[in-house]
């Protein structure tokens, strides 16, 4: 399996811009999830889907963050519009809704805005 | 709520020394344990978890990590340290109910193995 993959892996834009991060989960896993890694803060869970249904979004920031997960096999991250202090590196992970199924991780978006 | 705790933001040891990096825990119900790496540039690797059964679980890279239900700990180890395992650690925990399924990460250990 190829495991969790994202793209871009690395993203720079200007102030303002939208910015659209895409996740492809390993095959068979039903869970998602979205997290956000900076220095300050280290690593949270901005949102998880079960079955590609949203079910906490508590973790995104503020409403210029949005993310939509149409099928199993596909999620996109947006931010519309985009500031400098979202500059993070992103990260997508995936599982089975098993009991104890362990997370496994993209290799991450890094995120710079201008 | 549940937690994790970190304690050491920084662990040097020399190599060929055996290593720990600390974890405590809080969270309601059973606990399941994990521990990640985080080499530079990547994403986070799984090491190893404890879900139940023998407290010593082993891992890859010749880690291990001693669950210890009373003091609510989960540190890992490895007898012998290697430059290469000089990386980012993370603890995380969740809960066996409700919203406590939900993984939480501590803060992070960064791991130097001096040659």
């Amino acid at each position: 399996d190829a495991g969790v993959i994202q793209s871009p892996r690395h993203e720079v834009t200007e102030m303002g811009q939208e910015v659209t991060l895409r996740c492809k989960p390993i095959s068979g896993h039903n869970s998602l999830f979205w997290y956000r890694q900076t220095m300050m803060r280290g690593l949270e869970l901005l949102i998880y889907f079960n079955n590609n249904v949203p079910i906490d979004d508590s973790g995104m920031p503020e409403d210029r963050f949005s993310a939509k997960m149409p099928n199993a096999s596909f999620s996109t991250l947006k931010i519309q519009p985009s500031e400098p202090r979202d500059s993070a590196v992103y990260f997508c992970a995936s599982r089975t809704t098993g009991g104890a199924d362990t997370q496994y991780f993209g290799p991450g978006t890094r995120l710079t805005v201008l | 709520a549940q937690s994790v705790a970190q304690p050491e933001d920084q662990v040097n040891v020399a190599e060929g020394n055996p290593l720990t990096v600390k974890c405590t825990y809080s969270v309601s119900g059973n606990p399941y344990l994990f521990w990640y790496v985080q080499y530079p540039n990547r994403g986070l690797q799984f090491l190893l978890k404890y879900i139940t059964g023998d407290n010593l679980v082993k891992g890859s890279y010749g880690f291990e990590a001693e669950f210890n239900k009373s003091q609510t700990s989960f540190h890992l180890k490895k007898p012998s340290a290697l430059v290469s395992d000089s990386a980012l650690y993370f603890c995380a925990v969740r809960g066996d109910t409700g919203s406590a399924r939900q993984l939480t990460f501590g803060s992070g250990t960064q791991l130097t193995v001096l040659p």
